[in-house]
């Protein structure tokens, strides 16, 4: 596609329930970044894949939330047990390769969870 | 530690004026430099970037942004604000050398509002 795509766009979910987010990045990107973006505390970088590997998951803030990417492309976040801390603006990013490529970002998908 | 300070949370201008975004950064060697613009319900686009050569980058919307090493700042600078700059401005760091991790670290936001 044109662009790094993300669906849902919007996610209205209950306290408790798992939600999953898509991200499709642009063709032949190999880098792909989580970010979560909420009221105060800016972007923040959750999880990184090259290729279909994450080597890096630190970033992730619970165990409840993990990633994977099939096939070098599609990749999803998804959020076990969600809570209200949660609720954000979930953006995903790709690139070319890793480090000092530029980054493109995907309008993101807001998570609402009441 | 790795970290990106963007010290005005909010700045007002007139439409007209000239506006500077500060952006100071802590990284162990030189970066790579960003500054991205969101606008509401919008993702983020690249306004420029800083990658070696000339300190002095341009960018797109008319923005240029100095990077200067001795005081690790990256200022975002444009001359004239219109009303359409009325956004959200980010500053961010990425690793320039090699390395298992590329992923961009952020200052927490401008937000710039423009007067008529």
């Amino acid at each position: 596609g044109a662009g790094v795509s993300q669906s849902p766009s919007n996610k209205v979910t209950e306290k408790g329930k798992d939600v999953e987010l898509r991200c499709d990045p642009i063709s032949g990107h190999t880098a792909l970044y989580w970010y979560r973006q909420s009221l105060g505390q800016g972007l923040e970088f959750l999880i990184y894949f090259q290729g279909n590997s994450a080597p890096d998951k630190s970033g992730l803030p619970s165990d409840r939330f993990s990633a994977e990417r099939t096939g070098g492309s599609v990749s999803t976040l998804t959020i076990q047990r969600t809570q209200q801390e949660d609720s954000a603006v979930y953006l995903c990013a790709s690139s070319l390769s890793w480090a000092g490529a530029f980054q493109y970002f995907g309008p993101g998908t807001r998570l609402t969870v009441t | 530690a790795q970290s990106v300070t963007q010290p005005d949370i909010h700045i007002t201008v007139s439409e007209g004026a000239s506006l500077e975004l500060r952006c100071n950064y802590s990284y162990g060697a030189t970066p790579y430099l960003f500054w991205y613009v969101q606008s509401p319900g919008q993702g983020l686009q690249l306004l420029l970037k800083y990658f070696s050569g000339d300190t002095l980058v341009q960018g797109i919307k008319g923005f240029e942004a100095e990077f200067k090493r001795s005081q690790s700042s990256f200022n975002l600078r444009k001359p004239s604000v219109h009303w359409s700059d009325a956004a959200e401005y980010f500053c961010a760091v990425g690793p320039s050398g090699g390395g298992s991790q590329g992923n961009l670290i952020f200052g927490k936001g401008t937000k710039l509002s423009v007067k008529p």
